[in-house]
């Protein structure tokens, strides 16, 4: 079972930012926050992901709050093309280790 | 050039039959996976392979059988179809022990 709790989901006005929560009260030391999202019924997109420290690409930014606890996916200026499920995962650091996808938040972004 | 590709990408068959799915990756990772999303839309790992070796048997039928001929192949093997199989597949690829995995677009296998 995965091992995150999300909003099943929500809504963004194009142009706005998209605040996506996670919790993962139960993560380890050594387990890592990662996002992913399907745009329709693409194969999943790697987004970002972190260990305690917030981090940011060119695609988003990611907040770990500092009991690691919960985290939030910001896209900064969300279009039509960020429509999709975004998927919170906390995973270990071990190679061929599986990624457990809930169900995810489904974002609809609108004009 | 495609990262993860997969072929076929949409296969119908009928029920009992048996059928593979290919999968390859030119990126030189040496993690490869199969998941399975079917109509509910939820993603399940079935196997991961690690340098060839098998790492996750998630509890599939062993009707299901990956074989890793080198690390940038994955195919998966379906003896017997039922109607349950019905799904899309995605094949996945990763550098080591990095959880940044890499998706193929997918095969619709639909069993009639």
């Amino acid at each position: 079972d995965a091992k995150t709790t999300q909003p099943p989901s929500m809504d963004c006005a194009e142009g706005r930012a998209a605040n996506l929560p996670c919790n993962h009260s139960t993560i380890s030391g050594n387990e890592y926050v990662y996002w992913y999202r399907q745009i329709h019924s693409q194969g999943p997109q790697y987004i970002i992901h972190g260990l305690k420290n917030n981090e940011t690409n060119e695609m988003a930014s990611l907040i770990i709050t500092e009991d690691r606890k919960s985290s939030t996916l910001i896209l900064p200026h969300a279009t039509l093309r960020d429509t999709a499920v975004y998927y919170c995962i906390v995973r270990g650091y071990q190679a061929g280790t599986a990624l457990i996808f809930g169900k995810g938040t489904t974002l609809s972004v609108s004009s | 050039d495609t990262a993860v590709s997969q072929t076929p990408k949409y296969l119908v068959t009928q029920m009992g039959n048996d059928k593979s799915i290919k999968c390859e990756q030119n990126l030189g990772h040496d993690t490869m996976y199969w998941y399975k999303q079917d109509s509910k839309k939820f993603l399940k790992i079935m196997f991961s392979y690690n340098n060839k070796e098998l790492i996750i048997n998630e509890t599939v039928p062993n009707r299901f059988s990956p074989k890793s001929p080198d690390k940038a192949h994955l195919n998966l093997h379906i003896n017997s179809l039922e109607l349950g199989d019905s799904a899309v597949y995605f094949c996945a690829s990763s550098p080591g022990a990095t959880g940044e995995l890499f998706f193929g677009e997918g095969s619709r296998l639909t069993v009639l």
